[in-house]
C-alpha cells in the first residue's frame, strides 16, 4: 500500500528564514510519481510540482527547491527566504504510473502547516 | 478561465440528516474527482468520474454516500443520513483527459460540512 508521511506537523518561522517541509514516502511501484501542494487559508489546493521515480534531478523554481532521494524515500521541499505569503498548509502526495484517464489517484499526506510570522 | 465551482461553501446539518454538494468542473475537463478532508488530514479520494463513467469508488462509503454526473459535467455529491464523523471538507476537482499524458487536478475551495 501506498504512504506519505509528513512528520512535522507545524512549522513557525520568522520572514527571510530558509524552512525545509520534509516528505517520506512508501510504495512497492517501481513507477510512480510524487506531488507537493500548497493549502492556503482559502482552502483550494495549489499545484506546486510533480517529479517521477526516475527523475532523481533537484529541482529549483524560484525560491522553491525540491530534494528528492529515492535511497530515502525522501521528497523534501525548501523555501528560501520565506514570505509570509507563504504561509499555507503544504501536502506531500504520490501516486501510481498513470491510470485511465490520464491522471493519477493522489495518496496524500497529513501536511504540514507554515506559518511565517513577519 | 474560471475554476473548479462548489456550493455550498459551508453546510451544518443535524446527524442522520441528508446533504447534497455540488461540483462544476473547469470547461473541457473529462475527468472529475471528489475528496474528503477531515480536519488535520489530507484529501482522501471518494469517487474519480471519467466523464459520466465511475472510474474508482473503491474508498466511498456506499452504504451512505453516493454521486453522480449526469451528462458528464456537474457532479453531486450526497450522503445519506449523516454521520458525526461525516465533518470534514469535501473538495472537488477536475482535469484535462488526454491519455497517456499526465493531467494536472485542478482543484475548487470545498464545502465545509459539520454534523452535530
Amino acid at each position: 500500500a501506498q504512504k506519505v508521511t509528513q512528520a512535522q506537523t507545524e512549522i513557525s518561522v520568522v520572514e527571510k528564514e530558509d524552512v525545509t517541509l520534509d516528505c517520506v514516502y512508501e510504495t512497492r511501484d517501481t513507477t510512480y510519481y510524487l506531488f507537493w501542494y500548497k493549502q492556503p487559508p482559502s482552502g483550494e489546493l495549489v499545484f506546486l510540482i510533480r517529479r517521477n521515480s526516475f527523475d532523481e534531478q533537484n529541482e529549483i523554481s524560484g525560491r522553491y527547491s525540491w530534494n528528492f532521494q529515492k535511497s530515502t524515500s525522501s521528497f523534501n521541499f525548501t523555501i528560501t527566504a520565506s514570505q509570509v505569503v507563504d504561509s499555507a498548509v503544504y501536502f506531500c502526495a504520490l501516486s501510481e504510473a498513470l491510470g485511465k484517464g490520464g491522471s493519477e489517484k493522489l495518496v496524500f499526506g497529513k501536511g504540514t502547516k507554515l506559518t511565517v510570522n513577519p | 478561465e474560471a475554476g473548479v465551482a462548489q456550493s455550498p461553501r459551508y453546510k451544518i446539518i443535524e446527524k442522520r440528516q441528508s446533504v447534497a454538494f455540488w461540483c462544476n468542473p473547469i470547461s473541457g475537463h473529462a475527468t472529475l474527482y471528489w475528496y474528503q478532508q477531515i480536519l488535520g488530514q489530507g484529501p482522501k479520494l471518494l469517487i474519480q468520474f471519467q466523464n459520466n463513467g465511475v472510474v474508482d469508488d473503491s474508498q466511498l462509503p456506499k452504504d451512505r454516500f453516493s454521486a453522480e454526473r449526469l451528462k458528464g459535467v456537474d457532479s453531486t455529491l450526497k450522503i445519506q443520513p449523516a454521520k458525526l464523523e461525516d465533518s470534514a471538507v469535501y473538495l472537488c476537482a477536475s482535469s484535462f483527459s488526454g491519455e497517456p499524458v499526465w493531467n494536472e487536478q485542478f482543484f475548487g475551495p470545498g464545502t465545509r460540512l459539520t454534523v452535530l
